[in-house]
């Protein structure tokens, strides 16, 4: 069964500098993979998807993730984070050849952004 | 009003209580989801309706019951509810529910209380 590991539970960061979430997945068929941010008390957004195509996808407020099959990874990142990206970040996978719509989601990595 | 809406935002409810929690979308969409949310766990997915129709029961134990009368709109049922059923509970639309491509629009969730 599909799964996915975000292995950072917490990431601090300084504001203005670099952030990567990292993102793995475990098989390597053809997959559909997203990254949503969670702020407080709020639902998830999505930032970005990758379907198909070029393997760089880049987001809603500056994020990129790049897509690499042979790693089975998907990392999230930022060049200069700000103090509004505090919040949670979530990776998910669907496998398109189950025909299925079921999103796998990993446990979430939660950033914060230092002053 | 757009996207998905979420009412209440809050609830407490006892363990003998029945209460509903309602989602609302307004995207158009034809599929339905309700997740649960607890920390330090994904996101567990519980129900799926696809054009008003139940197309996933992810072994939710029968305190909770779904409604769907409509593609726009999405009910939880709740009753004798226990401790361990306090969580944000999440509401969530797509285009299709087939493929997997499509992605989910979540709403702000409902925070659950059981006493």
């Amino acid at each position: 069964a599909q799964s996915v590991t975000q292995l950072d539970s917490q990431v601090p960061v300084f504001e203005e500098a670099p952030v990567e979430l990292r993102c793995n997945y475990s098989s390597s068929v053809s997959v559909y993979l997203f990254w949503y941010v969670q702020y407080p008390n709020q639902g998830l957004q999505l930032l970005l998807k990758y379907l198909s195509g070029s393997t760089l996808v880049k987001g809603i407020n500056g994020f990129e993730a790049e897509f690499n099959k042979s790693q089975t990874s998907f990392h999230l990142r930022k060049p200069s984070v700000h103090i509004s990206d505090t919040a949670e970040y979530f990776c998910a996978v669907s496998d398109p050849s189950r025909g299925t719509y079921k999103y796998i989601f990993g446990t979430g990595t939660r950033l914060k952004v230092l002053a | 009003e757009t996207g998905v809406t979420q009412t209440p935002r809050h609830l407490v409810m006892g363990m003998t209580n029945k209460k509903s929690l309602k989602c609302e979308q307004h995207l158009g969409h034809n599929a339905m989801y309700w997740y649960k949310q607890s920390a330090k766990k994904p996101l567990e997915l519980m129900f799926v309706y696809n054009f008003k129709e139940q197309t996933e029961n992810n072994s939710v134990p029968s305190r909770f019951s779904p409604e769907c009368p409509n593609s726009s709109h999405l009910f939880l049922h709740l009753h004798t509810l226990q401790p361990e059923d306090s969580a944000l509970y999440l509401c969530a639309s797509s285009q299709d529910f087939r493929g997997g491509n499509q992605p989910q629009h979540f709403g702000d969730g409902t925070r659950l209380s059981i006493l």
